[in-house]
């Protein structure tokens, strides 16, 4: 296993354009989280999920976002008619549903929108 | 989150041990401590974690003050690829249901 595989790794969009991040976790995780980080600052929570199971969304996570993960393996975030402060880096993680929160990220996908 | 306080930045000279304290004031006496660390156009990458007792591996070693309202996590000896922001996190609840809430860190600069 190689680890969290993020794709596309970068992504440049013009406003108002769908685009759709894919993320495959680590095999045995069951965890997977979505991180939004811009310019100077910690990632910012999205979501999560625990096998196919949307468990928590952020209130950053507006009707223009929605993630899958239908069988519990990869996951996909799409954004929709992208916006100029939707550009960031899009960071995906994988954990096992343990008490301790030990994440594995990815490398993350920059998107940037003109 | 409980709340963690982190300096901006610091420089560590090459081959020094890096000290990156934090304060956690308002922890919990089940809640515990989590370093994490982002190098430059990397994912943030899991350090160390403890609850009160000193801990160590093959990255860092973290000390958790006997009130537990503080830690330092120290490198021993910092090399120039330990450039990196390094975020201290207190989750609430460690049942596993709550997601990591990253702060800003502090940027460490390794100096040659």
């Amino acid at each position: 296993d190689t680890g969290v595989s993020q794709n596309p790794r970068h992504k440049i969009t013009k406003r108002g354009q769908n685009v759709t991040f894919r993320c495959d976790p680590i095999s045995e995780h069951n965890r997977l989280y979505w991180y939004r980080q811009t310019l100077g600052q910690g990632p910012e929570f999205l979501t999560y999920f625990q096998n196919e199971a949307q468990l928590e969304k952020s209130r950053l996570l507006s009707d223009r976002f929605s993630a899958e993960r239908p069988k519990g393996s990869f996951s996909t975030l799409e954004i929709q008619r992208t916006e100029q402060g939707d550009s960031a880096m899009y960071l995906c993680a994988s954990s096992l549903a343990r008490a301790l929160i030990v994440l594995t990220f990815g490398a993350g996908s920059r998107l940037t929108v003109l | 989150d409980a709340k963690t306080t982190q300096p901006t930045s610091m420089d560590c000279a090459e081959g020094r041990a890096a000290n990156l304290p934090c304060n956690h004031s308002t922890i919990s006496g089940n809640e515990y401590v989590y370093w994490y660390r982002q190098i430059h156009s990397q994912g943030p990458q899991y350090i160390i974690h403890g609850l009160k007792n000193n801990e160590t591996n093959e990255m860092a070693s973290l000390i958790i003050t006997e009130d537990r309202k503080s830690s330092t996590l120290i490198l021993p000896h910092a090399t120039l690829r330990d450039t990196a922001v390094y975020y201290c996190i207190v989750p609430i609840f460690n049942s596993g249901n709550t997601p990591l809430v990253f702060g800003k860190g502090t940027r460490l600069s390794v100096i040659a």
